[in-house]
């Protein structure tokens, strides 16, 4: 069975950091590209970033970019988010997403972990 | 960035009566083209990718229809578990810039 389980959410004030990992199992975690995705309180879903099976294609949504690095380590089975410079507008819950057959569509994805940005 | 609407925003259904839901991008996708089921409280869903094709284990009362730019999601007989949040989402881009739209939520008639 496919599992993805995120962590590292938490309470972090603007201009603050914050690491989030997600770690996979039920599969060949290196044979799948894999994306963050964020849910701000009651509103829509929000790609965030993406990277290749390798890690050595990467993109950012404009929202995030020179502010949010996404990697992996194939070897630990985990995928990260590091944040940085955080705003308000980033408060969400932030999942991590497998890549599906269609290389796009979103076919499993993590319970989640709430990242709140306030003072 | 291609823009995804989807309508109508809430939709109220009585249980065993037929759901369609409406999908359209502000430019081509082809059949680039996924939708998502959410519950309160749960993670997105995958129901179809490639417009019309059922990701593994969803009911077959499920069907994605449609390419280019006008897409429908289609719930034949509604079920108790199929009140939800309900997503389209583009991957027609490279480098990928995914869209999703604003959802449509299905409630109870």
């Amino acid at each position: 069975e496919v599992q993805l389980v995120e962590s590292g959410g938490g309470l972090v004030q603007p201009g603050g950091s914050l690491r989030l990992s997600c770690a996979a199992s039920g599969f060949t975690f290196s044979s799948y590209s894999m994306n963050w995705v964020r849910q701000s309180p009651g509103k829509g879903l929000e790609w965030v970033s993406y990277i290749s099976r390798s890690g050595n294609i990467i993109y950012n949504a404009d929202s995030v970019k020179g502010r949010f690095t996404i990697s992996r380590d194939n070897a630990k089975n985990s995928l990260y988010l590091q944040m940085n410079s955080l705003r308000a507008e980033d408060t969400a819950v932030y999942y991590c997403a497998r890549d599906g057959k269609s290389e796009g569509d979103f076919d499993n994805w993590g319970q989640g972990t709430l990242v709140t940005v306030s003072s | 960035e291609i823009m995804m609407t989807q309508s109508p925003a809430t939709l109220s259904v009585s249980p065993g009566e037929r759901a369609t839901l409406s999908c359209r991008a502000s430019q081509s996708v082809s059949s680039n083209l996924a939708w998502y089921q959410q519950k309160p409280g749960q993670a997105p869903r995958l129901l179809i990718y490639g417009a019309s094709t059922r990701a593994t284990g969803i009911p077959a009362r499920f069907s994605g229809s449609g390419s280019g730019t006008e897409f429908t999601l289609t719930i034949s007989s509604l079920q108790s578990e199929d009140f939800a949040v309900y997503y389209c989402q583009q991957y027609n881009n490279w480098p990928p810039v995914y869209t999703f739209g604003q959802g449509t939520k299905l409630e109870i008639k």
